[in-house]
C-alpha cells in the first residue's frame, strides 16, 4: 500500500548541477503533478500530467522538465540547479475521485 | 486562469473557540473545492471536498457560487487542529490549484 513514493528524501546540490526527481504512484491514477512549497508561498505547480503522454506547464516552470514516463511515473529534472531552486518537492496523482495523495516530499538545497 | 486566495497567513485562536479559515477562488467554470491539512512534519492529506458536503473532524465547508468562496469552519477549535490548511481547486483538465495556506495554532 504505498501509495505515492518519491525519491530521494533529501538532497543537496552545488550550483549548475543537474538531477532528477522520481514519483511513483501504484493507484492507477491518470493525473500527476509536481509542486514546490516555499514559506510564505504555499504550494506552486511546476508541472502537471493529466493523463499518460500530456504534460502541461503549471506556475513556475522555468527551470525544470518534466518526463510522464508512463502510467505510474512522473519526474522532474533540473538541468542546472540554481540557489532558487532551494524547496520542498511534493509529487501527487489523482484518480477519478479527483482526491490528490501526496508523496512525502523532497527536501532540495542548492548551494 | 484558474487562483486560490486564502488571505490570511497565520490564525491564532484559543481551544473552545470557533475558528474560521477564507478561501477565495477565482475560475470560469464549474470548480472542485477542497480543503487539504499538513500537520507537522507529514504529507498533505484530504481534509474535505464541496461535492461531498460532509464534516470531517467536525470541520465544514459551504461552497458560496456568488461570493466565489469556500471557507473552512468549526465551532469549537481543539489543540489537535493545530496545523497548515490549503485551499484547493480542481479546474479544467485536471489541474490543480492551491492556496497559499493558512497556518492554525490552537492555544491552550
Amino acid at each position: 500500500n504505498a501509495g505515492v513514493t518519491q525519491t530521494p528524501k533529501f538532497q543537496v546540490l552545488k550550483t549548475g548541477q543537474s538531477m532528477t526527481l522520481q514519483c511513483a504512484q501504484d493507484m492507477n491514477h491518470n493525473s500527476m503533478y509536481w509542486y514546490r512549497q516555499d514559506p510564505g508561498m504555499g504550494l506552486r505547480l511546476i508541472y502537471y500530467s493529466a493523463s499518460e503522454g500530456t504534460t502541461d506547464k503549471g506556475e513556475v516552470p522555468n527551470g525544470y522538465n518534466v518526463s510522464r514516463l508512463n502510467k505510474r511515473e512522473f519526474s522532474l529534472r533540473l538541468e542546472s540547479a540554481a540557489p532558487s531552486q532551494t524547496s520542498v518537492y511534493f509529487c501527487a496523482s489523482t484518480g477519478a475521485g479527483l482526491e490528490a495523495f501526496f508523496g512525502q516530499g523532497t527536501r532540495l538545497t542548492v548551494v | 486562469a484558474q487562483r486560490v486566495t486564502q488571505p490570511e497567513k497565520l490564525l491564532s485562536v484559543f481551544k473552545g473557540a470557533p475558528v474560521e479559515l477564507k478561501c477565495n477562488y477565482s475560475y470560469s467554470g464549474s470548480p472542485e473545492l477542497f480543503w487539504y491539512v499538513q500537520y507537522s512534519r507529514q504529507r498533505l492529506q484530504l481534509l474535505l471536498r464541496h461535492i461531498s458536503r460532509e464534516s470531517i473532524k467536525g470541520f465544514t465547508a459551504d461552497l458560496n457560487k456568488g461570493e466565489t468562496s469556500f471557507h473552512l469552519k468549526k465551532p469549537f477549535a481543539q489543540e489537535e487542529d493545530s496545523a497548515m490548511y490549503y485551499c484547493a481547486l480542481s479546474g479544467s483538465n485536471y489541474k490543480l490549484t492551491f492556496g497559499k495556506g493558512t497556518l492554525l495554532t490552537v492555544n491552550p
